[in-house]
């Protein structure tokens, strides 16, 4: 069956980085865009990047740019996230889900605590 | 604040139908498929509807979706006590070159 499984969360300082990671399986990686959302404690969604299947094409949100990347691996079947010069504001489940707009499935979630 | 505006609550009692709207643009809604995406208390949210008004196999016919302009709408009919959830509906942006999501819309089962 389809699965997306994140990995990479924890607690980091403000300033600091974390790369979260999604090992997809189930699915032929390489026909599919994928996405990372993250949704903070008590809120809504908010997407945050999407990659091509083969990598040439990102997009990502204007609350992340210059800080977060999205990569993949496609041998590995995984997408990464590198998150830099994070902020308090950036705490947040973050989930990777399969597809740029029809975002189906999704994994279960990392959380991301950046606290002092 | 949310670019696709959607109610924060709505409820209903069992076996009701009730609608959840979502509001959006030219850039959004206007121009690209709407998605419908439901969150049960601490799970990851799944797809309930795509392209507007398709449901994704394993999901109850009680559950469909529209759109007409700039707006869409999710209606649940037969309404049961495990439906209630948060759900969000999403789009692409043209503007922003990205996907934006409604606020969401807590439905409460009385």
């Amino acid at each position: 069956q389809v699965q997306l499984v994140e990995s990479g969360g924890g607690l980091v300082k403000p300033g600091g980085s974390l790369r979260l990671s999604c090992a997809a399986s189930g699915f032929t990686f390489t026909d599919y865009y994928m996405s990372w959302i993250r949704q903070a404690p008590g809120k809504g969604l908010e997407w945050v990047a999407y990659i091509s299947p083969s990598g040439g094409i990102i997009y990502d949100a204007d609350s992340v740019k210059g800080r977060f990347s999205i990569s993949r691996d496609n041998a590995k079947k995984t997408v990464y996230l590198q998150m830099n010069s994070l902020r308090v504001d950036d705490t947040a489940v973050y989930y990777c889900a399969r597809g740029g707009d029809w975002l189906d499935p999704w994994g279960q979630g990392a959380l991301v605590t950046v606290s002092s | 604040q949310s670019v696709l505006t959607q109610p924060p609550s709505a409820s209903g009692t069992p076996g009701q139908r009730v609608t959840i709207s979502c509001a959006g643009s030219s850039s959004n809604i206007g121009g690209n498929f709407v998605y419908w995406y439901q969150q049960l208390p601490g799970t990851a949210p799944k797809v309930l509807i795509y392209k507007n008004n398709q449901r994704p196999s394993g999901v109850p016919d009680r559950f469909s979706g529209s759109k007409s302009g700039t707006s869409a709408s999710l209606a649940i009919s037969g309404l049961r006590s495990e439906d209630e959830a948060d759900y969000y509906c999403s789009a692409w942006d043209d503007s922003l070159s990205g996907v934006v999501f409604g606020g969401g819309t807590k439905l409460t089962v009385l």
